[in-house]
């Protein structure tokens, strides 16, 4: 059976500080992979996906970055936090193509300071 | 992008009524549609799906309807239970997939 990881759980860190959150999928090959952002009491933002090593779209111009450095790794970086990047971080996997369900991790809480 | 942050809609129902909370997707060609439910501090969990050559599925408890004319999307959840309270996101498919504001549901013992 198919599993995601994500880690930290939680995370508190300092304005201006680096950011690096990964997050790696069991059990399948090319999947499609998201990285999401979701603000307390808010909605889900899609930040970025990606179709294949090396392929990431970005949806949203910010000082975030991913990067997909082999099949089922997915990794979420920042060079400087700011405030506002504070929120709920998710990562999810489908399968090859938008006509199926995304599967989602169990999330990065992270606290910028 | 169609997903976006915002406020979340609120529906308090009483344990043992039934729930319906709707939902109103952006894309008329879109052709896959699906109901998540997100606990607190987890991430959103897969509760039922539909195909556009279908207007209603059930499961158990959980029933989506799907009106494409007006671009509409339900979910009815059968005597509400406690455990039942989360946040309901719906999501469709177009060029990616787009979740829509979610609703959060507070089911009163």
């Amino acid at each position: 059976s198919q599993t995601i990881h994500q880690w930290p759980a939680t995370l508190v860190q300092p304005v201006g500080s680096p950011l690096s959150l990964e997050c790696t999928v069991e059990g399948t090959s090319n999947p499609n992979l998201y990285w999401y952002r979701q603000a307390a009491g808010r909605g889900l933002q899609l930040l970025f996906y990606s179709v294949g090593i090396g392929q990431i779209s970005s949806e949203v111009p910010q000082n975030l970055s991913a990067s997909r450095p082999q099949d089922r790794q997915f990794i979420l970086s920042s060079k400087k936090l700011l405030l506002s990047d504070s929120g709920f971080y998710l990562c999810a996997w489908s399968v090859a193509g938008f006509s199926y369900e995304q599967y989602f991790g169990p999330g990065t809480r992270l606290t910028v300071t | 992008g169609e997903s976006v942050g915002l406020h979340l809609p609120t529906l308090s129902v009483q344990e043992g009524d039934n729930s319906i909370i709707n939902c109103a997707y952006s894309n008329s060609a879109s052709d896959y549609f699906i109901w998540y439910k997100q606990e607190s501090g987890k991430g959103p969990q897969f509760i039922i799906d539909i195909r556009s050559n279908m207007d209603k599925r059930q499961g158990q408890r959980v029933t989506v309807l799907l009106n494409k004319t007006v671009k509409h999307l339900s979910l009815q959840i059968a005597a509400t239970q406690p455990g039942d309270s989360a946040v309901y996101f719906c999501a469709w498919t177009g060029n990616q997939f787009y979740f829509g504001t979610g609703t959060s549901l507070t089911v009163i013992p």
